[in-house]
């Protein structure tokens, strides 16, 4: 069935540091690949989204790359700032139905 | 500005006694899911609406039920809530006008239910 693995956290990083959080997938067919973000006691929010392979997704400095070859969606950001900190999920959306990785929380220091 | 509503925000019931959380959305967005959280996991799905189609997720247990009176309106029941059943509900809206063509999912602030 189709899952996402996402890198375990926390990840805990100075301002100014550059982001990875890696994200794999599998699918049986063409999934749109999801970054949500969630701060404490919120909902998911949106952060980016791509639909097709090679489709880049950004946001707020943030970045992502649909890589089908890799099975990959790997969130980045060159500059992360305090107000950064949250958790954030990959997903990927096979026809109407969703599928979450377990969250990767992200915290950043002054 | 258009969004989704959940409310209240905060609930407390005891062992037992039955709850209903709401949902609102005024995206009039033709799908609607229910969403359960516990701490530092992912969102597990409970179920959607499709239009007025329901659609369970297998491993739900029958202790959750689920409404949906119109396009706007979903509400989630726990009949007989148990202290396993604390978590952090969530609500999620999606457009899809062809059956498999759903993009982006809209959510909710959340419920997050406490059980005495």
């Amino acid at each position: 069935g189709d899952s996402v693995t996402q890198m375990e956290g926390p990840v805990t990083l100075s301002e100014e540091a550059f982001l990875t959080i890696n994200c794999t997938y599998t699918a049986t067919g063409y999934p749109s690949l999801f970054w949500y973000v969630q701060y404490p006691g919120e909902g998911l929010q949106l952060l980016l989204k791509a639909t097709k392979a090679d489709d880049k997704g950004s946001n707020k400095g943030f970045e992502a790359t649909y890589r089908k070859e890799t099975t990959s969606f790997h969130l980045e950001k060159g500059s992360v700032q305090v107000s950064d900190s949250a958790v954030y999920f990959c997903a990927l959306r096979d026809f109407n139905k969703f599928y979450f990785g377990s969250g990767t929380k992200l915290n950043v220091k002054p | 500005d258009a969004m989704v509503i959940q409310n209240p925000r905060y609930q407390v019931t005891q062992f037992g006694k039955p709850v209903t959380l709401s949902c609102s959305q005024t995206l009039n967005h033709n799908v609607m899911y229910w969403y359960q959280q516990k701490s530092s996991q992912a969102p597990k799905l409970l179920f959607h609406y499709y239009d007025k189609d329901f659609n369970n997720e297998a491993d739900t247990p029958d202790n959750f039920q689920s409404r949906r009176p119109n396009t706007s309106f979903c509400f989630l029941d726990i009949r007989s809530p148990g202290l396993g059943d604390a978590a952090m509900y969530l609500c999620a809206t999606s457009r899809d006008e062809n059956r498999g063509t759903t993009d982006t999912q809209y959510f909710g602030p959340g419920t997050r239910l406490t059980v005495l």
